[in-house]
């Protein structure tokens, strides 16, 4: 069965740092992957996908994430943090032709002003 | 468009008893997707319908059913609550299996 690792479970920053998150899977076929934020008290947003093509893929709020097949893996990473990134953020696998999404075990992301 | 809603937002049960959850899109998707939310352990898929009168189990589906009631609305009950169903449930939905997944709002249930 697929698994997704992220590695970090809590982290912490000041305003404008840099940020990456990591996250590794299992799966060896084609895989679709995603990145999923949950802001305090809210529901989960897509951040950003990728199916194919470009493996750098851009989304929302100036985050990106690069897709390495080499090494299984989907890092989230932005330039500089705001205050308003803290929040948890989900990597997540879809499994074959199921449609159905594993997910990690998020990062709680704690951006101090 | 309230994309996909769900009902009710919080609940509070004892053990044994039953209870609904009810979730509902107004995106013509054709799959739905029940998971959990646990802390550390992100979300885990409880069960899924892939299209309207077909369902099948996630990775953690005991002590749980699941209804396609029609294309919009996908149920979650619980028969016998217990305190390890104590968690944060929400329901997604998304118009292909190869698509992005659309989540609710959440409902929040203690079991005590």
């Amino acid at each position: 069965a697929q698994s997704v690792s992220q590695h970090n479970h809590h982290v912490i920053l000041s305003e404008a740092a840099s940020l990456e998150l990591g996250c590794n899977y299992s799966y060896g076929g084609t895989v679709n992957l995603f990145w999923y934020v949950q802001y305090p008290g809210q529901h989960l947003q897509l951040l950003l996908k990728y199916f194919s093509g470009d493996p750098l893929v851009k989304g929302i709020k100036g985050f990106e994430a690069e897709f390495i097949k080499s090494k299984f893996s989907f890092n989230l990473r932005k330039p500089s943090v705001q205050w308003s990134d803290t929040a948890e953020y989900f990597c997540a696998v879809k499994e074959g032709n199921t449609g159905k999404l594993i997910f990690g075990q998020g990062t709680t992301l704690q951006v101090k002003p | 468009n309230a994309g996909v809603t769900q009902t009710p937002k919080f609940q509070v049960l004892k053990t044994g008893q039953s209870m609904t959850l009810q979730c509902a899109q107004d995106m013509n998707h054709n799959s739905m997707y029940w998971y959990r939310q646990d802390p550390g352990m992100g979300l885990r898929l409880i069960y899924y319908s892939a299209s309207e009168g077909t369902t099948d189990k996630g990775e953690v589906p005991n002590g749980y059913n699941v209804s396609r009631l029609n294309k919009r609305e996908f149920s979650l009950r619980l028969e016998s609550a217990a305190p390890s169903q104590t968690s944060v449930y929400f329901c997604a939905s998304t118009r292909g299996l190869t698509d992005t997944q659309y989540f609710g709002p959440g409902t929040r249930l203690t079991v005590l």
